[in-house]
């Protein structure tokens, strides 16, 4: 079966820098959410999209945006890298009505 | 808001022994899901298991069975039969209602180290 897929899997930045992550969600999945899990923690939730649109808003920084385009795949941005935004960013989808969110792989994002 | 406690930072068991992790929440919610996730030290979050609010039975999927007790605002997971693979973090999520955005709430995540 198809999964969530996530690129690229590892990424080295140097401060103040800027990132880009990919997500692709299972297929007919139409809802794509972006986690972040600090080395030791419990992933976080930062932005949901549902059909392309912005659906939840968690604690994600300003410095960070997302979209979810057209084909459903989503990309978070990330500017102004800090040491602090070093961790594992997963990308999970869910059919809304069954609710189980399927992970991909996360994208281990370092920043030195 | 929803809180997710998991009171076992780490556990060990036997090999081939059952094993039960903690999961305790607190939601306002009436209709909520609950998960459980591993994690291998490879990092993948990987889905085990799914129990909604209003199923009146518990979960189960294969070696893993889910104990509610909605009363007790307890979630707690059973592997059965543990084998070396299971060494891993384990996590216990909840998803609130629908409208309230379908996020999940992680737990802190008990590490399980099966022992040969």
């Amino acid at each position: 079966a198809a999964g969530v897929i996530q690129s690229p899997r590892h990424l080295i930045k140097e401060k103040r820098e800027t990132a880009t992550l990919k997500c692709y969600p299972i297929p007919r999945h139409d809802t794509v959410y972006w986690y972040q899990q600090g080395p030791g923690q419990d992933p976080q939730f930062l932005i949901s999209f549902y059909e392309k649109m912005q659906s939840d808003k968690g604690s994600i920084p300003d410095r960070f945006s997302a979209q979810q385009f057209s084909d459903y795949h989503s990309e978070l941005n990330m500017s102004s890298l800090e040491l602090g935004d070093s961790a594992l960013y997963f990308c999970a989808s869910s059919l809304v009505r069954l609710g189980e969110q399927f992970f991909g792989p996360g994208t281990r994002l370092t920043v030195l | 808001a929803q809180k997710i406690t998991q009171t076992q930072p780490g556990m060990f068991v036997q090999e081939k022994e059952a094993v039960t992790l903690d999961c305790t929440y607190d939601t306002s919610d009436q209709s909520y899901g609950l998960f459980w996730y591993k994690q291998p030290s490879s990092g993948e979050m990987i889905f085990l298991i799914y129990q909604g609010s209003y199923d009146e039975q518990n979960a189960t999927e294969g070696r893993y069975s889910l104990n509610f007790q909605k009363a007790r605002k307890s979630a707690n997971l059973v592997i059965s039969a543990s084998q070396l693979g299971d060494s891993a973090m384990y996590f216990c999520a909840m998803r609130g209602s629908v409208e309230a955005g379908n996020m999940l709430t992680f737990g802190g995540g008990t590490r399980l180290m099966v022992k040969p």
